[in-house]
């Protein structure tokens, strides 16, 4: 079955400085893989998703994630921090089990952008 | 935004109290799903639905029930509510994508905030 492990619960990063979150995945093949974001009180949104089209995927508020089949990692990256950027993150793969399909989170990282 | 609406937004209720909520979806979306959401385990799936009348269960069925009598409707019932279960619901949908076998992303509701005493 399809896993997926992000690698710090917490993160915190200067306004204006790179921000990186891991995500590495377990999947007997090609998987699909998403980022959400979840701001304070709020529903998860759609940041980005990979689904074989391009390894570099471009999302929405300028993040990015690169697919390395090769590492088994789906890292979401942004060069610059907002402070608008402050939320949770989840990595998200599809799980496939006897034709059955489910979406399987990560536990999430909290990304805290200081001033 | 996709045409997600969950009821009621808050709740609170005693312990031993069935409890109903309530997704609607106007995307005509094939797959409906409920998760709850605690701290330090992300989101967790409850059941789901992949057609009227056609559910599953999630790795966190047990208390939970569902029903799905149109395809816009999706109900997530504790049929007899516990302090365990006070968490954060959240309803997701999803359809097939263009490829064989592909999926599209979850689009979620903004949640349904449950307090059990």
């Amino acid at each position: 079955a399809q896993s997926v492990t992000q690698l710090d619960s917490h993160v915190s990063v200067s306004e204006g400085t790179p921000v990186l979150l891991r995500c590495n995945y377990s999947s007997s093949y090609s998987p699909s893989l998403f980022w959400y974001v979840q701001h304070p009180n709020k529903g998860l949104q759609l940041l980005l998703k990979y689904t074989s089209a391009a390894t570099l995927v471009k999302g929405i508020n300028g993040f990015e994630a690169e697919f390395k089949k090769s590492e088994t990692s789906f890292h979401l990256t942004k060069p610059s921090a907002h402070m608008s950027d402050a939320a949770e993150y989840f990595c998200v793969v599809i799980s496939t089990t006897s034709g059955t399909y489910k979406y399987i989170f990560g536990t999430g990282t909290r990304l805290k952008v200081l001033a | 935004d996709a045409g997600i609406t969950q009821s009621p937004r808050h709740k609170v209720t005693e312990t031993g109290t069935p409890v109903t909520l309530r997704c609607h979806q106007t995307e005509n979306h094939r797959y409906m799903y409920w998760y709850r959401q605690d701290p330090g385990h992300g989101l967790r799936l409850i059941h789901y639905s992949y057609g009227v009348k056609d559910t599953d269960k999630g790795e966190v069925s047990d208390g939970y029930s569902v029903s799905r009598s149109k395809t816009e409707d999706f109900l997530l019932t504790l049929e007899s509510a516990t302090s365990s279960q006070t968490s954060v619901y959240f309803c997701a949908i999803s359809d097939l994508g263009q490829g064989f076998l592909e999926h599209n992303e979850q689009f979620f509701g903004p949640g349904t905030r449950l307090t059990v005493l």
